[in-house]
């Protein structure tokens, strides 16, 4: 059982560039999650779906999109790449059932120079 | 506007003492707990969870305390190991929303 599988691990990108970090989970979680995490600080609620066909902003949703497109995939794209969006990504998912919890995948380090 | 946080960004903690994790969220919608563990180079994982309905709540050496009053939450882990080394982070959530708000982490370091 895979869970949740983020791609890539690591990239660095120039700035103005655009990549999308790509995330899948075999769960059959209806819930999928991206946070970012920078240094020294918690994570960040970026987009989330609560199904296939909705997203929805979170915290930090700028100079970010999302798709959801099926169950199982919750592609993020960066479009015109920042030094700010340096980060580590997490992709997320959850049953969403009332004590459901996250599942995360292991990140992708993405570094913007 | 943080709405989950975590003070104390690191503790050390010798092996077999207990160590003592804090946080604390100013949204009093919030009724669902967690904590999460993290490893360097790896995904989060879940560690345990409290609903509003309790106060306590044990799995194992790690133990939530629920103060909503305060709102406050803590995680006692007894006795600490040197394998527990890791960042600790705390998320709230409100039922039925499904958005869960993380606090910065507690770096704990167990030492043997």
């Amino acid at each position: 059982n895979a869970g949740v599988t983020q791609t890539p691990k690591f990239r660095i990108l120039k700035i103005g560039q655009s990549m999308t970090l790509q995330c899948t989970q075999d769960m059959n979680h209806n819930y999928m999650y991206w946070y970012r995490q920078d240094p020294g600080m918690g994570l960040k609620l970026i987009y989330y779906s609560v199904g296939a066909g909705i997203t929805d902003k979170g915290e930090v949703p700028n100079g970010y999109n999302v798709s959801r497109s099926t169950t199982e995939d919750f592609p993020l794209r960066l479009e015109l790449a920042a030094p700010s969006q340096t980060s580590v990504y997490f992709c997320a998912s959850s049953p969403g059932t009332l004590d459901g919890e996250l599942f995360f995948g292991e990140g992708s380090r993405l570094t913007v120079l | 506007d943080q709405q989950v946080k975590q003070n104390s960004p690191s503790l050390s903690v010798q092996e077999g003492r207990i160590s003592i994790l804090n946080c604390d969220y100013t949204n009093s919608m919030f009724d669902y707990f967690l904590w999460y563990k993290k490893y360097p180079a790896e995904g989060p994982t879940f560690l345990i969870s409290i609903s509003s309905i309790k106060d306590k709540n044990e799995d194992g050496r790690f133990t939530v305390f629920l103060n909503k009053s305060a709102k406050h939450l803590s995680l006692h882990i007894v006795p600490s190991q040197p394998g527990d080394s890791a960042v600790y982070f705390c998320a709230a959530r409100r039922y039925n929303f499904n958005k869960f708000y993380f606090g910065s982490g507690t770096k704990l370091n167990v030492k043997p």
